[in-house]
């Protein structure tokens, strides 16, 4: 089955540019996350959305990211304005949703955002 | 915030056995034990779970201690491929509870 696509691959702008992310899950996977990985560090979760519905966005700084899931596929994480310490890869990963069980994350290659 | 501890890195002869440990002592008993991987410049792989039972598959081994306060990952035969970033996850078994990554161990397998 094809993986999770993300696109582009590479992105530079400069600070207080916007940018947008684009996200295409697995096929029929009901659940899609946005985490964010800064250089040297684990991956952290910015938004975690079930079919279209938000189930977690704790994390997800709202003055600046936006990030949504029409029709519950594709999804698009947006920054605006962005600022330099949002340099980071950004994954997109998307699971089945299952019930009373625990299904496994598929990850896509990651964007890479470099603002300078 | 992560619930696991690893050690920062490891270094692996190519062809021997990799074992990496990881302590997650506040474990509870509704959290299964997660490895993921992350090769260089890719996201993440899923490697291997387990809630209590030692678990194999085509990747690696899951060890659990009894009390579930560890866990040690074994890569029978290590190749160059297994460069790679190791995370050790617990998450609980309720559908789709996220993934939350520590630092991980970087374990690089020696030629």
């Amino acid at each position: 089955e094809a993986g999770v696509a993300q696109s582009p691959r590479y992105k530079i702008i400069e600070k207080r540019q916007s940018v947008a992310f684009w996200c295409n899950p697995i096929s029929g996977h009901a659940t899609l996350y946005w985490y964010q990985q800064i250089l040297g560090q684990g991956p952290k979760l910015l938004i975690q959305f079930q079919n279209n519905g938000v189930v977690d966005d704790s994390q997800l700084p709202k003055d600046r990211f936006s990030a949504e899931r029409l029709k519950g596929v594709d999804s698009t994480l947006k920054i605006q304005p962005a600022k330099l310490e949002d340099s980071a890869v950004y994954l997109c990963a998307s699971s089945r949703a299952m019930q009373g069980a625990v299904a496994e994350a598929f990850f896509g290659q990651g964007t890479r955002l470099t603002v300078v | 915030d992560a619930k696991t501890t690893q050690p920062p890195s490891m270094d692996c002869a190519e062809g021997r056995a990799a074992n990496l440990p990881c302590n997650h002592s506040t474990i509870s008993g509704n959290e299964y034990v997660y490895w993921y991987r992350q090769i260089h410049s890719q996201g993440p792989q899923y490697i291997i779970h387990g809630l209590k039972n030692n678990e194999t598959n085509e990747m690696a081994s899951l060890i659990i201690t009894e009390d579930r306060k560890s866990s040690t990952l074994i890569l029978p035969h290590a190749t160059l491929r297994d460069t790679a970033v190791y995370y050790c996850i617990v998450r609980a078994n309720f559908g789709n509870e996220k993934l939350t990554f520590g630092t991980g161990t970087r374990l690089t397998i020696i030629p």
